[in-house]
């Protein structure tokens, strides 16, 4: 099985940066996806990473250490549409492709 | 080209009832899985084909199924529909179905169909 921790809520101001961190325990391991979804909509895919490092794609970094079980989001000059839920997602090895999602972390970014 | 689409967006059905939700993976996808996603939680993993065929199911009671077509669309029912099925459903497609596909076999998720169970 997985388990998979992210913290529930977050809150930032606009142009600052915050770290979303996701820690896993899984049997196994074969890619970590991190998801944005705002309210009443469906997710939508920001990054993945099977690798150990930082993946950086615009404002948004992802960083994967597969020896801790962790990763992190990284979102640079926070907009106030950036306000969202973040869904960390695990892959494990057991020959299944489909990913399991943490409860997803509540990202409140203020004026 | 289109992306995952769903149908209907948003249905009300009665306890007992019977529900079925359909959806379109991007064109060239092959595979389909559902999730069910719950107010304040991630989504949970219900039921994943590919090339016609179950590949996965998740921790749901059998009063859930799910079938794929030819054309690679899907169809997920539930029956004997209770108030705990309230929920959005949420159709995801990608390229493959096994480990080792290009992208990280990387799921691009629809709009989902919003379901209230009263």
């Amino acid at each position: 099985g997985q388990n998979i921790d992210q913290p529930t809520e977050m809150t930032a101001t606009e142009g600052a940066i915050v770290q979303i961190n996701c820690t896993y325990q899984t049997s196994g391991f074969n890619g970590l996806f991190w998801y944005q979804q705002h309210a009443g909509e469906a997710p939508t895919f920001l990054s993945y990473n099977v690798l150990d490092g930082l993946e950086e794609k615009g404002r948004f970094s992802s960083f994967l250490s597969r020896s801790k079980g962790y990763s992190y989001l990284l979102l640079k000059e926070l907009q106030m549409k950036d306000s969202a839920s973040y869904l960390c997602a695990v892959r494990d090895s057991g020959g299944s492709y489909i990913p399991t999602f943490g409860r997803g972390t509540s990202l409140i970014v203020h004026p | 080209d289109a992306g995952v689409t769903q149908s209907p967006t948003h249905l009300i059905k009665t306890r007992g009832q019977h529900v079925t939700l359909r959806c379109s993976p991007i064109s060239g996808h092959k595979s389909v899985s559902w999730y069910q996603q719950v107010l304040g939680q991630g989504p949970q993993f219900i039921f994943q084909y590919y090339e016609k065929e179950e590949r996965g199911r998740g921790n749901f009671p059998d009063r859930f199924s799910a079938r794929q077509f030819p054309n690679y669309s899907s169809e997920l029912n539930v029956n004997a529909l209770l108030l705990g099925d309230s929920a959005l459903y949420l159709c995801a497609s990608s390229l493959v179905g096994v480990i080792g596909g290009i992208h990280g076999n990387t799921i691009y998720f629809g709009e989902g169909s919003w379901l209230t169970v009263v």
